[in-house]
């Protein structure tokens, strides 16, 4: 079974440019998830979804930060313009949805440097 | 509010040294659920049990233990006869009646030398 795949694994941009964030989650799993990791802290839920529909996303910044997921599957997180202070690694994840609180299963994260 | 508290920072032990990772968390929820996961130097987190509050009894896999105290709200995790390989960071993560919504604490740095 393939893993949660991210792309692109390292993005360097300067400030003020867009960037975007790509995740396909693992097959079958309807729920998605956008982290953000910024270092040496544990990571912090961006947005959570449920199929297609975002059931949370109260920690994103929604004046520079958008994210879709069209179809209920690939996902796309996107700033816009980004700040130095957005440097983290943005980590997605994916697991089986429902009340089972079930594992999650997170991609490599892709580590965002802006200058 | 909830709340998960790593107080150790970072642990260094040499290979075979037993190693416990603390982890205290608040919540006001009465049904919530507990997780542990590790993240080696690759970066990808990898996870290594989930608990939920209602069950405490305490859970040993291989060399991996945990210790679930709900009166003191502590969750713990024991590597015996550490590895190199058992070098990472390890989370705990603490999930509540808002269904998938985790708050992770910061993180433990386990150091294993040879």
């Amino acid at each position: 079974e393939a893993g949660v795949v991210q792309s692109p694994r390292y993005k360097i941009i300067e400030k003020k440019q867009p960037v975007a964030f790509w995740c396909n989650p693992i097959s079958g799993h309807n729920t998605l998830y956008w982290y953000r990791q910024n270092l040496g802290q544990g990571p912090e839920l961006l947005i959570r979804y449920e199929n297609e529909e975002a059931v949370d996303d109260s920690q994103l910044p929604k004046d520079r930060f958008s994210a879709e997921r069209l179809k209920g599957v690939d996902s796309t997180l996107k700033i816009q313009p980004a700040e130095l202070g957005d440097s983290a690694v943005y980590l997605c994840a994916s697991s089986r949805g429902g009340r089972n609180y079930n594992e999650q299963f997170f991609g490599p994260g892709t580590r965002l440097t802006v200058l | 509010a909830q709340k998960v508290t790593q107080a150790q920072t970072e642990i260094s032990v040499v290979e075979k040294e037993d190693v416990t990772l603390d982890c205290v968390y608040e919540t006001r929820d009465t049904t919530y659920y507990l997780f542990w996961y590790k993240q080696p130097p690759s970066g990808e987190l990898v996870f290594l049990i989930r608990r939920n509050s209602f069950d405490e009894q305490n859970e040993i896999s291989g060399r991996y233990s945990w210790n679930f105290q709900k009166s003191t709200s502590s969750f713990n995790f024991t590597i015996t006869a550490s590895q190199v390989v058992d070098s990472a960071v390890y989370f705990c993560a603490l999930g509540g009646t808002n269904a998938g919504k985790s708050t992770f604490g910061d993180g433990t740095t386990l150091t294993v030398k040879p």
